[in-house]
């Protein structure tokens, strides 16, 4: 079984940045893509952008283009996602996921999911 | 690309057979996903280009269509279907999703 294992519940102020880490399994980054896929309180799912490792490619939804930055360690196996100049409406459950296979924009493996609180 | 899932919610009985339909503001060929997710937990790929049923995920899920007009089907609902289930269009970026339909019990 698959496992992405994310970081910890975070609270920043309003125009800090945050950094969400997503450990995959090794191998991984040679073969699969990873999406940031977040979701606000009580609300539904929204893609942010991912990043295909094996080409050192990103691709971001134009809504976080130029907010949102992500990238990989491949020594360590994980992913990272920084999202700066944090809203309020930015409090969300933030979500890695593996690309499938054949279908590297369908999401077969998921981490748990990290809150991130913003509050003044 | 824009996806209205409908209904936005559901109430039904174990047993029954539902229905959730996801429609594409523009044609998306077969390139769509279904997810299952419940409170707390990560979303679960149940099936993916339309129809294609995920390793491990139970014959009482179905999907069908093409273009814009999508269908999820659960052909006798059990206890642990209940959930919010989501579509998901990859036919091009921004990889968007449905508002999501709520399966609750009746």
């Amino acid at each position: 079984q698959v496992q992405l294992v994310q970081s910890g519940a975070e609270v920043k102020k309003p125009g800090s940045s945050v950094k969400v880490s997503c450990k995959a399994p090794g191998g991984t980054f040679n073969s699969y893509t990873i999406n940031w896929v977040r979701q606000a309180p009580g609300q539904g799912l929204e893609w942010m952008g991912r990043i295909l490792p094996f080409l050192g490619v990103t691709d971001y939804a134009q809504e976080f283009q130029g907010r949102v930055t992500i990238i990989v360690d491949k020594l360590t196996s994980t992913a990272y996602m920084e999202l700066s100049g944090l809203k309020s409406d930015d409090t969300a459950v933030y979500f890695c996921a593996r690309g499938y296979s054949n279908y590297q924009e369908v999401f077969d493996y998921w981490g748990q999911g990290t809150l991130v609180t913003v509050s003044s | 690309i824009q996806l209205t899932q409908s209904p936005s919610s559901l109430s039904a009985s174990v047993g029954d057979r539902v229905t959730i339909t996801c429609r594409a503001s523009q044609g998306i060929s077969s390139d769509l996903a279904w997810y299952q997710q419940k409170p707390g937990k990560a979303p679960r790929l149940l099936i993916y280009d339309a129809s294609t049923l995920q390793s491990g995920v139970p014959s009482r899920f179905s999907g069908s269509g093409s273009g814009t007009d999508f269908t999820l089907t659960i052909s006798s609902l059990q206890p642990e279907d209940f959930a919010t289930y989501y579509c998901q269009q990859f036919k091009s970026s921004p990889y968007s999703f449905g508002q999501g339909t709520k399966l609750d019990i009746k």
